[in-house]
């Protein structure tokens, strides 16, 4: 059982450099999420989709832009990366949106931006 | 504003002690709240969800109560084990606010 996968595990980028982190799930999931974790706080949700075709800002959405690619995708894009999005960042799913729904969570990407 | 707060930031139990984590939040007009577990350098896993309506739910040895009047919940592990060791996170889901709220999570180590 897959559930939700992640990738990169890892990276490290430059000031001013872009990338997009790729999240997938196979569990037929209506809602995806991104987190981001930093020590000593909570997650703190970035974008979220509720369904195919939407896309939502959470908590901290700037910097940030997400793509709800189909049913099982969902990927975050930094355009210009900065040394305060440094972070772990978490994709998540639940059946329908998190009102009363268990949410599952990928294994993360640590993201190191110098 | 909604928050969440967990004491205490980290704990340490000999193995087989009975032991209680603790989550508050200030707004108590949620519609549900988790508990989740996380291992060192992995995802969460969802433990137990709790609806506003219940008063508690249990799995294994693991036991989630929650008080929706005094903004408490907290999770019960009885008889824990080294196995037990991670980081614990409640997080509550508030309809005026329209997102899962977490709190910055409980460090666990069970030691033999």
């Amino acid at each position: 059982n897959a559930g939700v996968t992640q990738t990169p595990k890892f990276q490290v980028l430059k000031t001013g450099q872009s990338m997009t982190l790729q999240c997938a799930q196979d569990m037929n999931h209506n809602s995806m999420y991104w987190y981001r974790q930093d020590p000593g706080m909570g997650l703190r949700l970035i974008y979220y989709s509720a369904s195919e075709g939407t896309t939502d800002k959470g908590e901290v959405p700037n910097g940030y832009n997400v793509s709800r690619l189909n049913k099982r995708e969902f990927s975050l894009r930094l355009e210009s990366a900065a040394p305060s999005q440094t972070s772990v960042y978490f994709c998540a799913s639940s059946e329908g949106y998190a009102t009363n729904e268990k949410l599952f969570f990928g294994s993360g990407t640590q993201l190191s931006v110098l | 504003k909604q928050e969440v707060t967990q004491i205490p930031a980290a704990l340490s139990v000999p193995e087989g002690e009975n032991l209680v984590l603790n989550c508050s939040f200030t707004d108590s007009a949620i519609y549900n709240l988790q508990w989740f577990r996380q291992d060192p350098g992995k995802g969460l896993t969802s433990l137990l969800l709790i609806q506003s309506s219940q008063r508690e739910q249990t799995s294994g040895r693991l036991n989630a109560s929650l008080d929706k009047s005094s903004g408490r919940s907290t999770l019960y592990i009885a008889a824990s084990q080294p196995g037990d060791s991670a980081t614990y996170l409640c997080a509550v889901f508030s309809g005026g606010y329209n997102k899962l709220i977490f709190g910055a999570g409980t460090r666990l180590a069970v030691h033999p």
